[in-house]
């Protein structure tokens, strides 16, 4: 069985500083890992994922995720954050296989930028 | 555009009736999907489908019935068997190939039972 941890439901952070939210992971194989970000009311809008290559994913509005397979982690970063970055957000994985895969979401992770 | 689109945004339902929510979708996607998503729970997976004509339960599927008569369309029946059917439902889809390819979401469904 395939699993997503976000141990945190919600992170604060001060607009303008570098922000983190945490995603750990477990599945057998290869994985292929996404970010999502969803706003009050809306669906899921997709941020970045992780595939194959470079460790470092870069994705829209400024935010990048470091896979780190020995952690089996994969946490969003951000360098500056701002205030309309304040959302849910959802780790989520799959994995390297043929036919249907079903990918697996974390709980969500609240971010909040205090002006 | 292409897109994902959900109706209604929101929906009020009777004890005791069935509702059913639309999903189209103009992608092109072979996948379709439909979510629940309460709070603290993250997305629950109810059914999806691969292909028209055929579609599969999911984790949650009990009081839940779907059809995929065409490749646009994924509408989403819940039935009185549904014991708590008040939630945020969520359709999506994806592109055939590769369980890497990106999942594709609609702006939700808000279903209230009264």
């Amino acid at each position: 069985a395939q699993s997503v941890a976000q141990p945190e439901d919600q992170v604060n952070v001060a607009e303008g500083n570098p922000l983190t939210v945490k995603c750990t992971y477990s599945v057998s194989g290869n994985p292929y890992l996404f970010w999502y970000v969803q706003y009050p009311n809306r669906g899921l809008q997709f941020l970045l994922k992780y595939i194959t290559g470079d460790n470092l994913v870069k994705g829209s509005y400024g935010f990048e995720a470091e896979f780190n397979k020995s952690q089996t982690s994969f946490h969003l970063k951000k360098p500056s954050a701002l205030v309309s970055d304040s959302a849910l957000y959802f780790c989520a994985v799959s994995r390297d296989r043929g036919g249907y895969q079903k990918v697996t979401f974390g709980t969500g992770t609240k971010l909040q930028v205090i002006p | 555009d292409g897109g994902i689109t959900q109706s209604p945004k929101y929906l009020f339902r009777k004890e005791g009736q069935n509702v059913t929510l639309s999903c189209e979708q103009n992608l092109n996607h072979d996948a379709m999907y439909w979510y629940r998503q309460d709070p603290g729970q993250g997305l629950r997976l109810i059914y999806y489908s691969q292909i028209v004509n055929d579609f599969q339960k999911g984790d949650i599927a009990e009081g839940y019935s779907v059809s995929r008569e065409k490749k646009e369309s994924f509408p989403l029946t819940v039935t009185s068997a549904q014991k708590n059917p008040t939630a945020f439902y969520l359709c999506a889809s994806r592109p055939p190939g590769s369980s890497g390819n990106t999942i594709y979401f609609g702006e939700g469904s808000w279903l209230t039972v009264v």
